[in-house]
């Protein structure tokens, strides 16, 4: 199973609504996560089970989708919030997506 | 504090080996699956072996029968003994831990706790 994200960079501002894409090449079911990563840093989980916030999530982040298309959206993009986000299919061979950058635009 | 602390890394030579750590602490290890990813720099995240509770391993076709991944509950220590190995396989690794799969055989959840990471770099 290979995941296609899109886009894999966009430029966005403070404030604005991000929506960020991710497919599957075959059906997952729910099973996908989706995290955060900084410059440096390691990875940060946002959203498991396609749509289920992880504790300590800022509410402005959500996910939807199943089978093979999913969405992560920002409902109003906050200056921490320029990283780059990867998905993730949790099933026996939990691989990524390429990732998506967002950056400031 | 939950907390992962990985060790290990180090420069190594085309076809040498290494053997990376993760010392896991605040939570029972016993009870999650266990998970190596890597990053080279300027890439993107790559999935590199897991083990689960009752020691079944997994891995995926670039690492399979060159890294072993092992575990061992009562020193709440994970490891990954990394042979042949490669200019390809320089990267940042982490290890992570995910609760359980479950009847499906899928993990119903993320990656949620994660070490710093451990540097390879493979060169002569």
């Amino acid at each position: 199973i290979q995941l296609t994200q899109s886009p894999s960079s966009l430029s966005a501002s403070v404030g604005d609504r991000v929506t960020i894409t991710c497919r599957a090449s075959q059906g997952i079911s729910s099973y996908l996560a989706w995290y955060q990563q900084k410059p440096g840093k390691a990875p940060k989980l946002l959203i498991y089970a396609a749509s289920t916030l992880q504790s300590g999530v800022p509410s402005r982040f959500s996910g939807s989708g199943s089978g093979t298309d999913f969405t992560l959206t920002i409902s109003s993009l906050q200056p921490e919030d320029f990283a780059t986000y990867y998905c993730q299919q949790l099933n026996s061979y939990p691989l990524f997506g390429g990732g998506t950058k967002v950056e400031i635009k | 504090e939950v907390q992962l602390v990985e060790s290990g890394g180090g420069l190594v030579q085309p076809g040498g080996s290494l053997r990376l750590s993760c010392a896991a602490s605040g939570f029972t290890f016993s009870s999650y699956d266990m998970h190596w990813v890597r990053q080279a720099t300027g890439k993107g995240l790559e999935w590199v072996s897991a083990i689960g509770t009752a020691g079944d391993t997994y891995y995926p076709g670039s690492v399979k029968g060159r890294f072993t991944i092992s575990r061992e509950n009562a020193k709440n220590s994970l490891y990954l003994q990394m042979n042949s190995l490669r200019a390809g396989d320089t990267a940042v690794y982490y290890c992570a831990r995910v609760s359980p799969r479950d009847e499906s055989g899928s993990y119903y959840y993320g990656m949620d706790v994660w070490g710093q990471g451990t540097t390879v770099t493979v060169s002569s």
